[in-house]
């Protein structure tokens, strides 16, 4: 089954960038999605097909990918951007695929 | 204004069978190009799917749990209902109902959430 990897965790001070990674065989050939869940809520998609931010997602909010590793960058870092952040992609052969999640904390 | 809600059960017991409904608005699942899916995220754990249904009544499932898992809909009362048999202590979780669209044969994100319903299995 297609396994996507993220770092446990990652902290960051406030109004700096963050770079969260999710790694893939052949992700560059998926579609990647990013969704940033707070504690207690239900998850909110932040980046679409690897680099479209919805209506309402800050600009702050940004996503590239490159060889096998798609990455979220989050700049200018704010004490309310602290969650959980997940990648996403679909696959021909497991369908909808999750990344194992990192934890964003503000120092 | 695309909403979603869960319903059902707090409370169940091992060995039971869970029923839970997705009652959403601002989208129907006779239009093309339209599904809706369960994912549940045990506490302090990821997020794992369930199961999707789309307006052309294709079903996915989880392999891990599609023996045990169905996805079904009713599109007059915009509901969708999972069913979970034979549950375990390791299935509590808050389970989320979730929309997502699909243009040509690309499956896109899953845009919208529902609040989710956390359920306990508990004897």
């Amino acid at each position: 089954s297609y396994v996507l990897t993220q770092p446990p965790s990652v902290s960051v001070a406030p109004g700096q960038t963050a770079k969260l990674t999710c790694g893939g065989n052949n992700i560059g050939s998926k579609n990647v999605h990013w969704y940033q869940q707070k504690p207690g809520q239900a998850p909110v998609l932040v980046v679409s097909a690897d680099r479209d931010r919805p209506s309402g997602i800050p600009e702050r909010f940004s996503g590239s990918k490159s060889g096998n590793t798609a990455t979220l960058t989050i700049s200018r870092v704010e004490a309310g951007d602290e969650a959980d952040y997940y990648c996403q992609v679909w696959d021909d052969i497991s369908d909808l695929v999750f990344g194992t999640g990192t934890k964003v904390t503000v120092l | 204004q695309i909403t979603l809600k869960e319903s059902g059960p707090t409370l169940v017991k091992p060995t039971q069978t869970l029923t839970l409904t997705c009652t959403f608005s601002g989208f129907s699942l006779r239009n093309g190009g339209v599904g809706v899916g369960w994912i549940r995220q045990p506490p302090g754990k990821a997020l794992e799917w369930l199961a999707f249904i789309y307006w052309d009544d294709d079903e996915r499932y989880n392999p891990s749990l599609k023996h045990r898992v169905t996805i079904t809909k009713d599109t007059s009362k915009n509901q969708v209902v999972l069913t979970m048999t034979n549950m375990d202590p390791v299935d509590t979780a808050t389970y989320y109902c979730a929309h997502q669209t699909v243009v040509l044969i690309t499956f896109g994100p899953l845009e919208s959430w529902g609040q989710g319903t956390l359920v306990t299995v508990s004897s």
